[in-house]
């Protein structure tokens, strides 16, 4: 159980064109979902949080409308990268909480995206 | 001060050995502690996690806890090559966000 998906798993795109990625909990529901970036030999950074019916909550130097969140419901987040500049090529990681279990806030992550941007 | 730390590596054991992790973290008020295993190019994957002072065991694993020292450590008994990876500490603050340390990588030489 407790199974987090992404897709896609990978992407390559042009400068300046727009990418999203989607997170989806396959057997269980949460209301919170969590979007990491990661890059090449560093730890992962929490973008943002998303909850689900709301709007997200966004990391301190975090650009809201460069990346967009939508978790329209229970099962799935998606996170928009708006104009994609290189710099932006990363490995973008969702996690989410069980609605039920949250004692431990534990978190189920996803495979990973990487993007590339050309 | 950096929110969480872990012991600079690469740390390398030859096979059979025992891995010994450290972390320490700066917020008094995290109640819960996980450790995942990344491998190059995946998305981490829980190993274990501990919320109360003192040891916790999973097989060939065990996470030890001092919350007054703000330390939490993962040993690694009979160490296989295939743990070889990156090993990320992470508390849970107290805004229930995970705060990864910038993990140790291990090496377990055959």
């Amino acid at each position: 159980g407790a199974v987090v998906s992404q897709h896609p798993s990978w992407v390559i795109c042009k400068s300046g064109t727009s990418v999203k990625i989607e997170c989806r909990s396959l057997d269980f529901q949460a209301t919170t979902m969590f979007w990491y970036r990661q890059f090449p030999k560093q730890s992962l950074m929490l973008m943002a949080t998303s909850n689900e019916g709301s709007k997200a909550t966004y990391e301190q130097g975090v650009e809201k409308d460069k990346f967009l969140i939508n978790h329209a419901s229970l099962t799935l987040s998606t996170l928009t990268v708006t104009s994609a500049h290189p710099e932006d090529s990363s490995f973008y990681i969702c996690s989410a909480r069980d609605r039920i279990e949250r004692v431990y806030n534990e978190q189920f992550f996803g495979p990973g995206t990487r993007l590339t941007v050309l | 001060q950096k929110e969480v730390e872990q012991n600079s590596g690469p740390l390398s054991v030859p096979e059979g050995a025992i891995a010994s992790l450290n972390c320490t973290y700066s917020d008094r008020g995290s109640q819960s502690f996980f450790w995942y295993r990344q491998y190059s190019g995946k998305s981490p994957e829980l190993i274990m996690f501990i919320y109360s002072n003192g040891d916790k065991e999973d097989g060939r694993f065990t996470a030890q806890l001092n919350k007054a020292s703000q330390y939490v450590s993962l040993l690694i008994r009979d160490s296989q090559p295939s743990d070889s990876a990156t090993y990320l500490c992470a508390p849970v603050n107290q805004g229930g966000k995970l705060i990864f340390g910038q993990g140790t990588e291990l090496s377990v030489k055959p």
